[in-house]
């Protein structure tokens, strides 16, 4: 166990539609990133938080955003969503960048 | 452009064996390096990091070399058993070049044949 959580563990919903993924950090951690996995692409960076605010940004659609909250769980959004979405969605946390990253669970996501 | 590539999408060996896996890039300067495990439908997990002034890594069975010359890392697991059979990625990190803060490989499947 990472400690590290995720909600939900799966998700299906249609094209279009709106979703929200959750992540919990290990405690003590103040960085949060966000990845997307599918077959051919492997482990794609989306986005990093820090203490609340937005490190770094990687591959991330303009229809997916994210915020870290003062209690630094941290939310994905991705909205107009079409089936090439569906993906693993993990959530890692370290305690700086330079640092191993704890990976959770993962989110699956399933695009009809 | 940037790649960074894992010698085979999947090597098999007898357990018992060594097995190494390979890490090559191009066009990064990574400040360091780790190797994640990954099983199916799971998370990665941390394995190990060894920077850019260290040439070698050590954790149980595993050993990480790192040779920023040849822009490579070799992962070894030494008297490699079933239970290592896994998924094993490297990942970069890219504070030279670019924002990313770690870039990963498509992986190696190790299948470790008993």
């Amino acid at each position: 166990d990472s400690g590290v959580t995720q909600t939900p563990k799966h998700l299906i919903t249609a094209t279009g539609q709106r979703v929200t993924l959750r992540c919990s950090p290990r405690s003590g951690d103040l960085s949060v990133y966000w990845y997307q996995q599918s077959l051919d692409q492997g482990l794609q960076f989306l986005i990093q938080y820090y203490n609340g605010e937005e490190r770094a940004k990687g591959n991330i659609l303009e229809r997916f955003s994210a915020q870290q909250f003062p209690d630094l769980h941290s939310e994905l959004n991705l909205s107009s969503l079409e089936l090439g979405d569906s993906a693993l969605y993990f959530c890692a946390s370290s305690v700086a960048r330079e640092r191993a990253q704890f990976f959770g669970p993962g989110t699956r996501l399933t695009v009809l | 452009s940037q790649k960074i590539e894992q010698n085979s999408e999947a090597l098999n060996i007898q357990e018992g064996k060594t097995a190494t896996l390979t890490c090559n890039y191009t066009n990064y300067s990574p400040a360091y390096l780790q190797w994640y495990r990954q099983d199916p439908g799971r998370g990665p997990v941390f394995l190990l990091l060894i920077r850019e002034n260290e040439k070698e890594k050590r954790k149980e069975r595993l050993k990480v070399t790192f040779d920023t010359t040849l822009k490579q890392s070799l992962f070894h697991i030494t008297a490699s058993q079933p239970a290592d059979s896994a998924t094993y990625l490297c990942a970069l990190d890219t504070r030279n070049s670019g924002n990313t803060p770690l870039v990963f490989g498509k992986g190696t499947r190790l299948s470790v044949i008993a």
